[in-house]
């Protein structure tokens, strides 16, 4: 089973539609999640981290489903703007250092008009 | 606030050469990170370094050299371009306080061509 899984898309969603997509994850014990917004051909960027009760930003909601070795993400309301690929990111190191972190491949998501 | 700058955005070398990508931050950020992302492909941590001084191995590290002499700085060396190195490199640093829930913040990144 590879570390970080995502399907890679693309999602093609119409404006104002809801959209979720989800990420598994092998390890168990890891620790940290998050969810990077990456535009294309330029640097990722932090959306969200995601949190053991799940935590909401504007029209974007962060879940974590440890039984089940995933996190999801949903958004409402969708805009033009949140075209883009969408990079789940899971520390999998149990110890000190940040170098554990794992990236997915990458969700791309379109919105038509 | 510049945030992490990489130099340069692009650059094509011949099989052979050698070049180094600088990458310096202004966010007083211990850790310091060298990705390198290939099309379709997770980002893949090259080298990582937790404070001046201190740098070590990340999981595709070979063909790479790194140094930390300062806190900002945090240069990739490349000594032998070959074209297996041909992707887009991107730097990053987060903060040492707050390492598993830290955001990394990256550079621009720099495409780099091996012909």
């Amino acid at each position: 089973r590879k570390e970080v899984e995502q399907d890679p898309g693309p999602f093609n969603v119409p404006e104002g539609a809801t959209v979720a997509f989800n990420c598994t994850y092998s390890n168990s014990a890891s620790q940290s999640f998050f969810w990077y917004r990456q535009d294309c051909r330029k640097e990722p960027k932090l959306l969200m981290s995601v949190y053991s009760s799940g935590n909401e930003d504007g029209r974007f909601t962060a879940q974590l489903n440890r039984a089940s070795q995933y996190i999801s993400l949903l958004i409402r309301d969708s805009k033009l703007s949140d075209s883009a690929t969408y990079l789940c990111v899971v520390n999998m190191k149990s110890g000190g250092g940040a170098d554990g972190l794992t990236f997915g491949k990458g969700t791309h998501l379109i919105i038509q008009p | 606030n510049a945030g992490v700058t990489q130099t340069p955005k692009f650059r094509i070398l011949k099989i052979g050469q050698s070049m180094t990508l600088q990458c310096t931050q202004d966010m007083n950020h211990n850790y310091m990170y060298w990705y390198r992302q290939d099309p379709g492909m997770g980002l893949k941590l090259i080298y990582y370094s937790v404070g001046a001084g201190i740098t070590d191995k990340g999981e595709v590290p070979n063909g790479y050299n790194v140094s930390r002499s300062t806190t900002e700085d945090f240069p990739l060396r490349l000594e032998l371009a070959a074209p297996s190195q041909t992707s887009v490199y991107f730097c990053a640093s987060s903060s040492a306080h707050s390492r598993f829930n830290s955001p990394l913040h990256f550079g621009n990144g720099t495409r780099l061509t091996v012909t």
